[in-house]
């Protein structure tokens, strides 16, 4: 399987916790996005990298979130102090920019439940 | 956070009927794509858009990208089972070099045998 692969799928922590997720893009994309989708919404963006650099966040990526992608591949999102409106489904995206042409394939997302 | 205005919200349709949903927003984009997402799953690409007055066909499903580019419409012909699921409209902003998408609140599809 070629595609976007998110780790873990569900994540069950208690407030207070910190959590990571991890997201493998499809090789050779050179952008990856974090988003995050609630019940009944569509999914909003929290953050992107272009390669390596991260350059652009959400007001929705408070103090307590991090991302990373250290070599330009795979992806990290970490939460710190995890609170119960944290709980979302988080989905990455991978796609690779040509001029202004650009199409972002999803991941399978990861569910997180903060108890 | 900004989102697309996307109808309708919900069908209940029968098998073989053609559905068709849209997207408007005030913002200009120079991207449209269509999502279809299952329970529990991420969003899958249906079709993408790049051009003011695109049309562009996958199997059973149409979409344009309007002329003005704030708005765009799927229809899906001949509706089978398996196209249950929730379809999402997203935009891409056409300034600058965020590749960020916007995403409709989601048509929710149901279609009865």
């Amino acid at each position: 399987d070629t595609g976007v692969s998110q780790d873990p799928r569900h994540k069950i922590t208690k407030r207070g916790q910190n959590v990571t997720f991890r997201c493998d893009p499809i090789s050779e994309h050179n952008r990856l996005y974090w988003y995050r989708q609630t019940l009944g919404q569509g999914p909003e963006f929290l953050t992107y990298f272009q390669n390596e650099a991260q350059l652009e966040k959400s007001r929705l990526l408070s103090d307590r979130f991090s991302a990373e992608r250290p070599k330009g591949s795979f992806s990290t999102l970490e939460i710190q102090r995890t609170e119960q409106g944290d709980s979302a489904m988080y989905l990455c995206a991978s796609s690779f920019r040509k001029g202004q042409q650009e199409t972002q394939y999803f991941g399978p997302g990861t569910r997180l439940l903060v108890l | 956070g900004q989102q697309l205005n996307q109808s309708p919200q919900s069908m209940f349709i029968q098998e073989g009927e053609d559905v068709s949903m849209n997207c408007t927003s005030s913002s200009i984009f120079n991207t449209w794509l269509w999502y279809k997402q299952e329970p529990g799953e991420g969003p899958v690409l249906l079709i993408a858009l790049y051009k003011a007055g695109e049309l562009t066909s996958n199997g059973r499903l149409t979409a344009q990208f309007g002329i003005t580019r704030k708005d765009s419409f799927l229809n899906i012909s001949a509706s089978i089972p398996s196209d249950v699921g929730i379809y999402f409209c997203a935009g891409q902003l056409g300034s600058g070099n965020t590749g960020k998408l916007i995403f409709g609140q989601g048509t929710t599809l149901q279609v009865k045998p």
